[in-house]
């Protein structure tokens, strides 16, 4: 079946740096990838969609400047969280789309837990 | 546009007893319907689907789903709950075909299981 992971996993970082988190489709090709968050016993919180290729079109609310969102290959979509501060304490999800074959359905990773200090 | 409710954000049953998860949608277009589950700081795993074919769906760990377009409905059952069942289960809904369009989803039901 269609593999999407998530790198870190877990992130535990100082207030003012930057972190990145990498969502890479392991067995097939992911035209659209999905950002998301989720707040503690909340639902998913769509962020932005991203295309390869193309600037990722973000959710009203959420700030591009501070969520950056690049989609270099059909296999690796990356969100830098710039300048995190503690209320950006969250865990993001992703999620990949993949070939007409695929079209339909989202696969998604195993999340990454940020945590700001 | 499309929405999903999911009645009930905490769920408690019996070990052995009948799980019924409720969830309505709204949506223009033919939906496809999805149903994950969430443990604790995992992932979102899919346990069955709805596009379009049978009205019956059946799922991983002996859950199913009916699609019922009059009622609007995508209730998820599973006749005999187990204590690994105890998670959170999101309803979600797409427009059929997918592209760029992400799913919605509904807020989530905790699922708990007392033995």
């Amino acid at each position: 079946g269609a593999v999407v992971s998530q790198h870190p996993s877990w992130v535990i970082c100082k207030s003012g740096t930057s972190v990145k988190i990498e969502c890479r489709s392991l067995d097939f090709q992911a035209t659209t990838m999905f950002w998301y968050r989720q707040f503690p016993k909340q639902s998913l919180m769509l962020m932005a969609t991203s295309n390869e290729g193309s600037k990722a079109t973000y959710e009203q609310g959420v700030e591009k400047d501070k969520f950056l969102i690049n989609h270099a290959s059909l296999t690796l979509s990356t969100l830098t969280v710039t300048s995190a501060h503690p209320e950006d304490s969250s865990f993001y999800i992703c999620s990949a789309r993949g070939a007409p074959e695929l079209a339909w359905e989202q696969f998604f990773g195993p999340g990454t837990r940020l945590t700001v200090l | 546009a499309q929405s999903v409710t999911q009645l009930g954000s905490h769920v408690s049953v019996s070990e052995g007893a009948l799980v019924l998860l409720r969830c309505n949608y709204s949506s223009s277009v033919p939906p496809y319907l999805f149903w994950y589950v969430q443990y604790p700081n995992q992932g979102l795993q899919l346990l069955l689907k709805y596009t379009s074919a049978a009205t019956l769906v059946k799922g991983i760990n002996g859950f199913e789903a009916e699609f019922k377009k009059s009622e609007t409905s995508f209730h998820l059952t599973k006749p005999s709950a187990h204590m690994s069942d105890a998670a959170e289960y999101f309803c979600a809904v797409s427009p059929g075909g997918g592209g760029n369009t992400p799913l919605v989803f509904g807020k989530g039901t905790r699922l708990s299981v007392i033995a």
